[in-house]
């Protein structure tokens, strides 16, 4: 029973460059959420999606950032021009319902991206 | 703007002893709580949940929660070494507009052989 797979494992970009992130929940699991980590930091929310549906993207940027889950493969989170201060560990997490019914989340090893 | 507070440590405890962390949260409607732990350069994993007041004991690990204060705690007994970690506490706010779990940017714990 795999749990989320997250690909790349590091990512290296140049300023300008688009990368792509790529998440698969666990099996069965419809939710999906995206998170940021800065060096020392906490886990900041980016957004959560269901299946073909953003729930919620209130913590992701406006400009650059984009995110989708749709009916057949990974969630995939873009970011369109890098630049250094995007440069961080990215996690996605799945769920099999919303939180709200005591649901944590399983989390993917992440995806480190290095913007240079 | 719906918080969750931790002491970003580090915590130092001696081996053996028991190591208590805290965290406190600002929204009253939050229905559960989540302790996780992350060792340095990996990825979160789920060590407890808890959803009503009072204890909840899982082999070394107790979490204790006060609605009324807005006080979730996670108490590890017989602290060892591989303890050692930062560990990340996450509310849920039902119905909230920030994604479902809001993380505290955690507390660095470190078990002295």
């Amino acid at each position: 029973n795999a749990g989320v797979m997250q690909n790349p494992r590091h990512l290296v970009r140049r300023r300008g460059q688009e990368a792509r992130l790529r998440c698969s929940p666990v099996k069965g699991h419809s939710h999906v959420y995206w998170y940021r980590q800065l060096p020392e930091e906490g886990l900041k929310f980016m957004v959560y999606l269901q299946k073909e549906n953003i729930i919620d993207e209130s913590g992701m940027p406006k400009e650059r950032f984009s995110a989708e889950f749709p009916k057949e493969g990974p969630s995939i989170l873009r970011i369109q021009q890098v630049v250094r201060g995007d440069s961080a560990a990215y996690f996605c997490a799945s769920s099999p319902a919303r939180v709200t019914g005591g649901y944590g989340y399983t989390f993917g090893s992440g995806t480190r991206l290095t913007v240079v | 703007q719906k918080e969750v507070e931790q002491n970003s440590g580090p915590l130092s405890v001696p081996e053996g002893a028991i190591a208590s962390l805290n965290c406190t949260y600002s929204d009253r409607v939050s229905q559960s709580f989540f302790w996780y732990r992350q060792y340095s350069g990996k990825s979160p994993e789920l060590i407890m949940s808890i959803y009503s007041n009072g204890d909840k004991e899982d082999g070394r690990f107790t979490a204790q929660l006060n609605k009324a204060s807005q006080y979730v705690s996670l108490l590890i007994r017989d602290s060892q070494p591989s303890d050692s970690a930062t560990y990340l506490c996450a509310v849920n706010i039902y119905g909230g507009s920030q994604g479902n779990l809001i993380f505290g940017k955690g507390t660095k714990l470190s078990v002295k052989p």
